[in-house]
């Protein structure tokens, strides 16, 4: 069964410095990874998304991600926090695209000026 | 280009009753899926159609059902509500594009039901 595991219910992070949100899963199968963001009293966004090919995957907003199969993580990054990050952020799984999703608990991201 | 929407945004029902809610995708997306999201349990998947077909089903009891239409409008109805059904129920619609077929996903802004 598909799993994921997000390291850290809520993170702070200085205005100006890298943004850092782990995820790790467990899939029986070559894994869809994404990143979902939702802003406060607001739906869900896609950040990004991995399927095949290159393990470095870049989203909107600034962020990126990388798919490392040895780690079995997905660790998403962004150079230099900004307030308006400041937000919910899931992890998820699929093993065939947007269907039959299987969502982290979520990291809420605060960002200190 | 309208995003997707959902109807209504706000609705409060009790014990008992049964609740419809919609979506309309983004004009050509064919593809809708559900989701439920409450503090407790977070985001689940609840399923997705494409061409009117029901291809996914997450593991909920079979009083949430759902359908789409030809004009790929999708309904999900939950019947007998129970006080844990309150929550944010998400709709997003995806449509394949360009060569690659490269798959894109939008949100709705979510219908939010309380059940009392």
């Amino acid at each position: 069964a598909q799993s994921v595991t997000q390291l850290g219910s809520h993170v702070s992070v200085s205005e100006g410095a890298l943004v850092l949100l782990r995820c790790n899963y467990s899939s029986s199968v070559p894994p869809y990874l994404f990143w979902y963001v939702q802003y406060p009293n607001q739906g869900l966004q896609l950040l990004l998304k991995y399927t095949t090919g290159a393990t470095l995957v870049k989203g909107i907003n600034g962020f990126e991600a990388e798919f490392k199969k040895s780690e079995t993580s997905f660790h998403l990054t962004k150079p230099s926090a900004h307030m308006s990050d400041a937000a919910e952020y899931f992890c998820a799984v699929s093993e065939t695209s947007y269907d039959k999703v299987i969502f982290g608990p979520g990291t809420s991201l605060s960002v200190i000026p | 280009k309208a995003g997707v929407t959902q109807t209504p945004r706000y609705l409060i029902k009790t014990r008992g009753q049964q609740v419809t809610l919609s979506c309309s995708p983004i004009s050509g997306h064919r593809s809708v899926s559900w989701y439920q999201q409450t503090p407790g349990q977070g985001l689940q998947f609840l399923f997705e159609y494409f061409s009117e077909t029901q291809r996914n089903k997450g593991n909920f009891p079979g009083r949430f059902s759902g359908r789409q239409f030809s004009n790929s409008r999708s309904e999900m109805n939950v019947s007998t509500l129970e006080l844990g059904d309150s929550a944010l129920y998400l709709c997003a619609s995806s449509v394949r594009s360009g060569r690659a077929g490269v798959e894109t996903q939008y949100f709705g802004p979510g219908t939010r039901l309380l059940v009392l």
